[in-house]
């Protein structure tokens, strides 16, 4: 079936460095993409979304990349933060679909 | 000012004895999730409300059942829990469902003794 994959389960950057997060899906009818950030113990906290009529989109420290194309999703994360460890999820949606498919997650970790 | 409540966040049952989790909004949102994550895992969808409109998931087992008296509230009950059966039980609302945000509660962990 449909599914949102990442290529890496795990990624581990140095503080201060840049962190890009990536994700693969699988359905071409999705047109909203959603990054969530969870720390441990806690629910899944809204990071950036952006939908299909776009290509990039920008926050604060984040910066969420869409490649319709190849359907591929990246997040970005400028100077990394000791708070930024915790595992992220890309997650795909289309209208009407009324629920989210998730991608696996990646576990972020910063080396001081 | 939180817009997810969950009840309790830290739950322990016996094997076989029925539990409900509690889940409550401040958004006025349609839509409310249940989901199911494990650890390392993304969250498994279980069933969702569209306003009264019950959405079960395929592979939801018979045992997980959901009740949603009015717009804020929402519950999950595992009528018999199994030991397979304890994670964390995110509970999630958005406003019209599909290609919208959903925003999570901080979850309800549970222990099956």
């Amino acid at each position: 079936g449909e599914s949102v994959g990442l290529h890496l389960p795990t990624l581990s950057v140095q503080e201060g460095d840049n962190s890009i997060i990536n994700c693969a899906y699988s359905n071409s009818a999705s047109d909203y993409f959603i990054w969530y950030k969870q720390e441990s113990g806690k629910g899944p906290q809204f990071i950036i979304d952006i939908r299909s009529n776009m290509d990039k989109r920008q926050g604060q420290r984040v910066t969420v990349l869409l490649n319709k194309t190849v359907k591929h999703l990246s997040l970005q994360i400028a100077a990394t933060q000791p708070g930024d460890s915790a595992v992220y999820f890309c997650a795909e949606s289309f209208q009407g679909a009324q629920k989210l498919v998730f991608g696996q997650g990646t576990r972020l970790t910063i080396n001081p | 000012d939180a817009m997810v409540i969950q009840n309790p966040r830290y739950q322990v049952t016996q094997f076989g004895k029925p539990v409900t989790l509690s889940c409550s909004q401040t958004l006025n949102h349609n839509v409310m999730y249940w989901y199911q994550q494990k650890s390392s895992q993304a969250p498994k969808l279980l069933f969702h409300y569209y306003d009264k409109d019950f959405n079960n998931e395929a592979d939801t087992p018979d045992n997980f059942q959901s009740r949603r008296p009015n717009t804020s509230f929402c519950f999950l009950d595992i009528r018999s829990p199994g030991l397979g059966d304890a994670a964390m039980y995110l509970c999630a609302t958005s406003s019209r469902g599909g290609g919208e945000t959903q925003y999570f509660g901080p979850g309800t962990r549970l222990l099956v003794l």
